[in-house]
């Protein structure tokens, strides 16, 4: 079965204090790994897309990578306005169907 | 990307009522995507809607529960209905920007049954 998890569930910075979120997926036919941010009382906004082991895109303090079992989220030092959930979802097969992570909620304290 | 306009942004309603949701695109898109997040929780997709044909439903979503209509490009809705506390979530419409750009997300409506 199709699976994607995200760890931490909940992570709390301080500002400045760099670290990583986790994403590790089990699934057959990935045509892509995409990261999300998102606000309270918002949709998700999309960040970044990933295609194949050993990619990685930036940008401003994050950094997402890509292995064959999971991908990370790296944030250099944070600021408060970086606190949101993130979410990894990857695309799956012919149909479009994007199955997403239950998210890291990030608390970045000043 | 596209720009999704989302409504209503939340309701509250009475169980065994309907309430349906619209979603508007300000361009074309072929696939328009409906996902419900639980409290707490990360996005389910229900369903596909493709202008011109029926919607493809997920496990665990059936038609009569969730109606959808796509009569044009820019433009589809789902109905809750029969509403139990159960169905109390956040519904979100979104469609794809294109290979690589992932998907575009409406604002979400927040529904609570009571």
């Amino acid at each position: 079965e199709d699976q994607v998890t995200q760890s931490p569930e909940a992570l709390r910075l301080q500002e400045g204090e760099s670290s990583s979120l986790n994403c590790s997926y089990t699934v057959s036919g990935l045509r892509g790994l995409f990261w999300y941010r998102q606000d309270p009382g918002k949709g998700p906004e999309f960040l970044f897309t990933l295609y194949s082991a050993g990619e990685e895109k930036e940008k401003e303090r994050l950094k997402a990578t890509l292995t064959k079992k999971e991908s990370f989220l790296h944030i250099t030092a944070p600021k408060p306005e970086d606190s949101a959930t993130y979410l990894c979802a990857v695309l799956l097969g012919n149909n479009n169907d994007m199955r997403f992570g239950a998210g890291t909620r990030l608390t970045v304290k000043p | 990307s596209a720009v999704i306009s989302q409504k209503p942004s939340r309701d509250i309603c009475q169980r065994g009522t309907s309430l349906t949701i619209q979603c508007q695109v300000d361009s074309q898109v072929t696939m328009m995507f409906w996902y419900r997040q639980q409290p707490g929780q990360s996005l389910t997709l229900i369903a596909t809607a493709n202008q011109g044909s029926e919607a493809t439903y997920e496990s665990g979503f059936v038609i009569d529960k969730f109606p959808i209509s796509r009569p044009n490009l820019t433009f589809s809705t789902l109905t809750v209905s029969n509403m139990s506390p159960e169905d109390s979530s956040i519904y979100l419409c979104s469609v794809g920007t294109g290979a690589g750009y992932g998907y575009t997300f409406g604002s979400g409506t927040r529904l609570t049954v009571v």
